[in-house]
């Protein structure tokens, strides 16, 4: 089984500061993915950046840098520059290869609040 | 990236009626879509698993007479809420995977509002 766990049910940060959202997960999946997702109020859920579990480097897409660290099963979310934007709800997911392939494992999401 | 389409994005019933949501993928063919519902300010939960051209598999505790599950083609799954009452009032969002090799790409609809009154 898998488990995803987000301790921060809301976070602030000022703008144009930096923040990070944790997440820790379990799993007896060899190979998976980790995601991050944002939730705005519309709904829809828009991906943002993905970390394999074989990955030897962080990934990082613009912005959003995600600080993998294996050993501990965290893969905690870096947002830079925060923007008011930003303001959204933010899901860390996992997904498996094998068995779960393409089945998706949430956390309970934090809530992000840009201060201006 | 790739499409999914959910129809309709809102919608409004009365308590007893079945309410339909489709979702689409516009440019790629899914073989295995998957069904979530999302109360308020809560997470994402994963209703069902839809393979296309089979019987649709339902997590634990979700009634599949309730939420019936249909995939007919590699690009359309649809779920009906059945007898909707007031507790089905939830945002549902669906998933399709891009059939291939490598890690499995999945995209996401952009839900569907269903408020029964």
């Amino acid at each position: 089984a898998q488990k995803i766990t987000q301790t921060q049910p809301g976070m602030f940060v000022q703008e144009k500061e930096a923040v990070t959202l944790d997440c820790t997960y379990d799993t007896s999946d060899p190979s998976y993915g980790l995601f991050w997702y944002k939730q705005p109020s519309s709904g829809e859920m828009i991906f943002l950046i993905y970390q394999g579990s074989y990955d030897q480097q962080n990934a990082t897409e613009g912005r959003y840098s995600l600080n993998f660290q294996k050993a501990r099963k965290s893969a905690n979310l870096v947002i830079s520059a925060s923007q008011l934007g930003d303001s959204a709800m933010y899901f860390c997911a996992m997904r498996g290869t094998n068995t779960n392939a393409g089945k998706s494992t949430f956390g309970d999401g934090t809530t992000l609040t840009v201060k201006p | 990236g790739a499409v999914v389409s959910q129809h309709p994005s809102w919608v409004i019933c009365k308590s007893g009626t079945s309410v339909k949501i489709e979702c689409r993928s516009l440019d790629f063919q899914a073989t295995t879509m998957f069904w979530y519902r999302q109360f308020p300010k809560q997470s994402l939960m994963l209703m069902a698993t839809s393979n296309e051209g089979s019987k649709a598999t339902y997590e634990q505790g979700v009634e599949k007479d309730k939420f019936l599950i249909n995939h007919a083609s590699l690009t359309l799954s649809t779920l009906t809420v059945t007898s909707a009452h007031p507790e089905d009032s939830s945002f549902y969002i669906c998933s399709a995977r891009v059939a291939g090799g490598g890690h499995p790409e999945v995209f996401f609809g952009e839900g569907s509002r269903l408020t029964v009154l």
